[in-house]
């Protein structure tokens, strides 16, 4: 699991709530991405951080914020969550010896109702 | 645009038999392909990766092929077995400025039938 941990790991939650997801690393790593998971569409890019408060917005960052002020936290938000956020969401980080691979945490599953 | 994309859908092998997942990509800055096996209620394991100077790489069962000209590249799964059943994503990589980003396919679905 590459020294990654997500929390929580499941939530439910309402429509138009706030919902802030944690992405936690041990290593230091420079990299951090966060990803969505939804049947037939693969993984896709929502943001991703190359060093502590730099972040650039990936394929469907709408609706989403992130901040890393540690390098060991990455944090994803929900500004005002919809049915549509409905998701499984991957947190990946790169290692400093081939930061091209991507290595993936356990995911948080959360339910927009 | 789905950049980078992924066949079949859903796969059943047989027990011993060879699993073949195939991609195509667009991009031409691609520059590293990976693999990631997925098992339910987890998250994607790095399998397997490869560059494009390269035709072929093999580990153990799993064999990736590379064609730079027709922009494609396939995972083999050689002596297939039940553990082997996972959702297979081929990916790839290319560096925006700031960071390597991955492109993923939408995955294969396998199941390894006694």
């Amino acid at each position: 699991d590459a020294g990654i941990t997500q929390s929580p790991r499941h939530k439910v939650t309402e429509t138009g709530t706030p919902v802030t997801l944690r992405c936690h690393q041990t290593e230091n790593h420079r990299y951090m991405y966060w990803y969505r998971q939804d049947p037939g569409h693969g993984l896709r890019l929502i943001h991703y951080s190359y060093g502590v408060k730099d972040t650039d917005k990936g394929e469907v960052s709408d609706g989403y914020s992130v901040s890393r002020s540690k390098t060991e936290d990455f944090l994803l938000t929900l500004e005002s969550a919809t049915s549509s956020q409905t998701s499984v969401y991957f947190c990946a980080i790169s290692v400093a010896t081939n930061e091209e691979t991507q290595y993936f945490g356990p995911g948080t599953r959360l339910l927009v109702l | 645009q789905q950049q980078v994309k992924q066949s079949p859908q859903s796969l059943i092998v047989q027990k011993g038999g060879i699993s073949i997942i195939n991609c195509a990509y667009e991009n031409t800055a691609f520059d590293y392909f990976p693999w990631y096996q997925q098992f339910p209620g987890k998250g994607p394991a790095l399998l397997i990766a490869i560059r494009p100077d390269v035709s072929e790489k093999k580990e153990g069962r799993f064999t990736i092929s590379f064609n730079k000209s027709a922009k494609q590249f396939s995972l083999h799964i050689m002596d297939s077995q039940p553990g082997d059943s996972a959702t297979y994503f081929c990916a790839a990589s290319a560096f925006t400025g700031t960071a390597s980003k991955l492109t993923f396919g939408t995955g294969t679905r396998l199941q390894v039938t006694l």
